[in-house]
């Protein structure tokens, strides 16, 4: 069946980076944008990136802008998310997603990983 | 930013019962709506999408509608497994955004 599994969170320092993975099985990855979403604790949910299928296209939110870097191994049917200048506020939990729409517009996310906890604090 | 509205905050319903909850968007955003399920302790689940469209293997208890700016889920014949918060996502542009949530609890 689909499966998404998330790793590599962790306690960070502020400033400090980390590599968030999400090992894909089930699909195939290489048809599908995915994208990152986050959820601090007790909070609602940020959606945080996508990657188009072929990692040809890419976007952000605002708030991690310039810091964090969404790529894909399409030969390892992994996504990462490289995450720089780390803030106490990235503190959440990350899921990755797959999106099976094809298009951004009337993106939905389906499934969803576990989620990997990214504590950040000094 | 697209900003998203949910209401209410939490509810409270009893096994059986009918409940709706209302999104609303700052601007229209046509059909492009989806709505998702968080349990405690999960990760969320695709419920509905394109405003009125049921994910396979969701329940027909489930259903969506609206367009524009104003959208609602309804749950109808509550059951106990329904307990769980609720967000709805839009996604007319690439700078996603959800709404805030909405708590269910089952009397």
């Amino acid at each position: 069946q689909v499966r998404l599994v998330e790793s590599g969170g962790g306690v960070v320092q502020p400033g400090r980076s980390l590599r968030l993975s999400c090992a894909a099985s089930g699909f195939s990855f290489s048809n599908y944008g995915m994208h990152w979403v986050r959820q601090a604790p007790g909070k609602g949910l940020e959606w945080v990136t996508l990657i188009s299928y072929d990692g040809s296209n890419r976007h952000y939110a605002d708030s991690v802008k310039g810091r964090f870097t969404i790529s894909r191994d399409n030969s390892k049917n992994t996504l990462y998310l490289q995450m720089n200048s780390l803030r106490v506020e990235d503190t959440a939990v990350y899921y990755c997603a797959r999106d099976p729409s094809g298009v951004w517009a009337g993106a939905r996310f389906d499934p969803w990983g576990q989620g990997t906890l990214v504590t950040v604090s000094s | 930013d697209i900003q998203m509205t949910q209401s209410p905050s939490s509810l409270s319903a009893s096994l059986g019962d009918r409940v709706t909850i209302t999104c609303r968007a700052s601007q229209s955003i046509s059909s492009y709506l989806s709505w998702y399920q968080q349990i405690p302790g999960k990760a969320p689940k695709l419920l509905i999408y394109a405003a009125s469209s049921l994910q396979s293997g969701v329940p027909s208890r489930f259903s969506g509608s609206g367009s524009g700016t104003d959208f609602t889920l309804t749950i109808s014949n509550l059951q106990p497994e329904d307990s769980a918060t609720y967000y709805c996502q839009q996604s007319y542009n690439t700078e996603y955004t959800f709404g805030q949530g909405t708590k269910l609890e089952i009397k």
